[in-house]
């Protein structure tokens, strides 16, 4: 299976503030990455696909960069709705793997 | 509008088996490929595996093989999976998600999960 790793695991930071997380795949996925929004006891919801194609609905402050195995996804102006834990996907293989999340917390 | 609704909590002592259901409307069943994401408390998500358009194919994680079964049916667009020989660590959330169509090929259609059921708690407790 790929393995898919996410860093940080926990980020703190202020409202407007610039937010970069990493996700790496264990094996070249091309563009096929798909980033989550998951709240605390709510369904995960999709943020952007295909690395970088932003979900109709989601926020332009979201956006996503990447290919092989390198991925970031990055929240220009942090608002009060962010704070949640953010998951990348890979969808490269018929076994689909998640990232382990990583917790953007209020500084 | 699209919706993915699932069946409610469900109780099982170990080595019982439970059966989840998702009931589909707003999009055409039998063209998309259909998910399940398991989180377990206070971790993250875990694909245990997807079934074809109208439950025409199935592909489990290897960590589920042999306890999972994914199936639907097409007169009610409803999903299903049961999850036999039930311990401790099945407890967790499961989630049924509708896939993007975004490439498709040998089979099998890749895409972002951009519809989700509200989840299903599962709990396994002697």
């Amino acid at each position: 299976d790929i393995q898919m790793t996410q860093s940080p695991s926990t980020l703190s930071a202020s409202v407007g503030d610039r937010v970069t997380i990493t996700c790496r795949a264990s094996q070249n996925i091309n563009t096929w990455l798909a980033w989550y929004q998951q709240r605390p006891g709510r369904a995960p919801n999709l943020l952007i696909r295909k690395a970088s194609t932003l979900e109709s609905g989601a926020p332009s402050r979201f956006s996503g960069s990447g290919s092989g195995t390198e991925f970031t996804l990055t929240i220009s102006s942090l608002q009060p709705d962010d704070f949640a834990t953010y998951y990348c996907q890979q969808y490269h293989s018929s076994s689909r793997t998640f990232g382990q999340g990583t917790k953007v917390e209020i500084k | 509008q699209v919706q993915l609704v699932q069946s409610g909590a469900e109780v099982r002592k170990p080595g019982a088996s439970v059966k989840v259901s998702c009931e589909t409307s707003g999009f055409t069943f039998t063209s998309y490929y259909m998910h399940w994401v398991r989180q377990a408390p206070g971790q993250g998500l875990e694909w245990v595996g997807l079934i074809g358009p109208g439950g025409g194919r199935t592909t489990y994680a290897q960590k589920f093989q042999g306890r999972v079964t994914m199936t639907a049916d097409t007169s009610t667009s409803t999903l299903y999976m049961e999850l036999s020989s039930l311990r401790s660590e099945d407890a967790a959330v499961y989630y049924c998600a509708k896939s993007r169509n975004e490439h498709c090929t040998a089979g099998d259609c890749y895409g972002g999960l951009d519809v989700w059921g509200q989840g299903t708690t599962v709990i396994v407790s002697s």
